[in-house]
């Protein structure tokens, strides 16, 4: 129950086109969403996080839409650059304990 | 200011040879986590110490795994008699406080382990 389910395990983008990277978790009590980016040889550092008491969070190119009913989140990198090549990993936690991270998905947009 | 320091970068030891990995982690955090990360793998989870309270050892994969806390700072992740699949980048990280508020990871850049 502590799972959280991402997919796909890796995906390759044209420039300009849209990355959508999904989770889906068993845990109604989650309540903190972050995703993480991780470059080659440098730890993951947050990218972006969502409450589930919104359905949609927006930072500049990055967007988290999240489903509650479904048990589901996404992340959604528009315009999608070459710089944006990494690992991208999808998370979850509740209060009191630790984050449960997904298995990462390996990021390759095309120039 | 500083972020969560490891040490060191790389480390090639033999089969057999005990390795100790260092974590120095933000100032004032007071959880502090240990991953281990497998070539083009996800982000296993080995141990975590938050504030005065017992670590959580659950991720630990073997007895010849074993990690501490001094003095609510700098931990250090010990594999004793390494064997060849222990070969992994070892990720610390810290937080304020365990994460599920307001409280993200801070990732170091890890140790490259490769067991000969």
């Amino acid at each position: 129950q502590q799972q959280v389910k991402q997919s796909p395990q890796s995906l390759i983008v044209q420039k300009g086109g849209i990355s959508i990277i999904n989770c889906a978790y068993e845990n109604t009590a989650f309540d903190y969403f972050p995703w993480y980016q991780q470059f080659p040889g440098k730890g993951p550092a947050l990218l972006i996080a969502i409450r589930p008491d919104v359905s949609e969070k927006k930072e500049g190119r990055f967007t988290i839409s999240f489903n509650k009913s479904a048990k589901q989140f996404s992340l959604h990198i528009m315009d999608s650059q070459p710089g944006d090549s990494a690992t991208y990993f999808c998370a979850a936690s509740n209060s009191g304990s630790r984050l449960t991270f997904g298995e990462g998905t390996q990021l390759t947009v095309n120039p | 200011g500083a972020g969560v320091s490891q040490s060191p970068s790389n480390k090639v030891t033999e089969k057999g040879k005990d390795v100790e990995l260092r974590c120095d982690p933000i100032s004032g955090h007071t959880a502090l986590y240990w991953y281990r990360q497998s070539l083009g793998q996800g982000l296993e989870f080995l141990i975590y110490f938050q504030g005065n309270s017992a670590p959580d050892k659950s991720g630990l994969p073997s007895d010849r795994f074993s990690a501490e806390r001094t003095g609510g700072s700098v931990s250090t992740l010990t594999i004793q008699r390494t064997q060849q699949e222990d070969s992994a980048v070892y990720l610390c990280a810290s937080s304020l406080r365990l994460t599920g508020g307001n409280s993200p990871l801070h990732f170091g850049n890890g140790t490259r382990l490769t067991v000969t």
